[in-house]
């Protein structure tokens, strides 16, 4: 079945950049999304990219896709205490007609001041 | 800013009572979902709706149902709680167009059944 796999922590120190990294197996997906989590919040989705691009950047966030290796990374520049969350990688795809998401375990980020 | 609300942030209940768990969206999105978040384990899906009164099983639907009689709110049902669906319950609302995502999550549902 489709699997989405992440590290379970990072540790940075506050100002340093983070690259958060996720594998991915299903060759189908259209969507790869990443979310923050908040202690005791829902999710927030941060940006997605559509699986015919390579990168998106917004802001301090950047997002590498490699679909060849299905790899997807989240690199967040110049990382603020306020980063500190879990960050979920996800992945969808069309499945009976309607679009499909498989999540990720989550990336802990712990951001040293 | 209200996007996504839950009824309850917490709740207890005992196992074999009925629990509803209550999802509003005030964004006119036609996907609603519910998720179920475990440690390790990330979301898995358990049901969601494209639309007014469809439903559509998710990964783990054993234990659950739903209802959407209205656009904007969607209900999970226990029909009879039990200890290992103590979990945290997350309804998420969508918008999926050519090329563009919207998704909102809400604040979560800490469900323990003792």
């Amino acid at each position: 079945g489709e699997d989405v796999e992440q590290s379970l922590f990072l540790s940075v120190r506050e100002g340093d950049s983070s690259v958060i990294n996720c594998t991915y197996t299903d060759s189908s997906s259209t969507y790869l999304y990443w979310y923050k989590q908040e202690p005791g919040a829902g999710l927030q989705l941060l940006t997605y990219i559509f699986s015919n691009m390579d990168m998106k950047q917004d802001q301090r966030l950047t997002v590498l896709l490699n679909k060849k290796d299905k790899h997807l990374s989240l690199r967040i520049a110049d990382t603020q205490t306020g980063d500190s969350a879990i960050y979920f990688c996800a992945e969808s795809r069309v499945s009976g007609g309607y679009q499909k998401v498989t999540f990720g375990t989550g990336t802990k980020l712990q951001v040293i001041p | 800013d209200v996007k996504v609300t839950q009824s309850s942030r917490y709740l207890v209940k005992r196992t074999g009572e009925k629990v509803f768990l209550e999802c509003v969206q005030d964004m006119d999105h036609e996907n609603m979902f519910w998720y179920r978040q475990d440690p390790g384990l990330g979301l898995r899906l358990i049901y969601f709706s494209y639309d007014v009164k469809m439903k559509e099983k998710g990964d783990i639907p054993e234990g659950y149902s739903v209802s959407r009689e209205k656009k904007e709110r969607f209900s999970l049902i226990l029909e009879s709680a039990s200890t290992n669906q103590t979990s945290m319950y997350l309804c998420a609302s969508s918008y999926l167009r050519q090329g563009s995502v919207e998704q909102y999550f809400g604040p979560g549902t800490r469900l323990t059944v003792t």
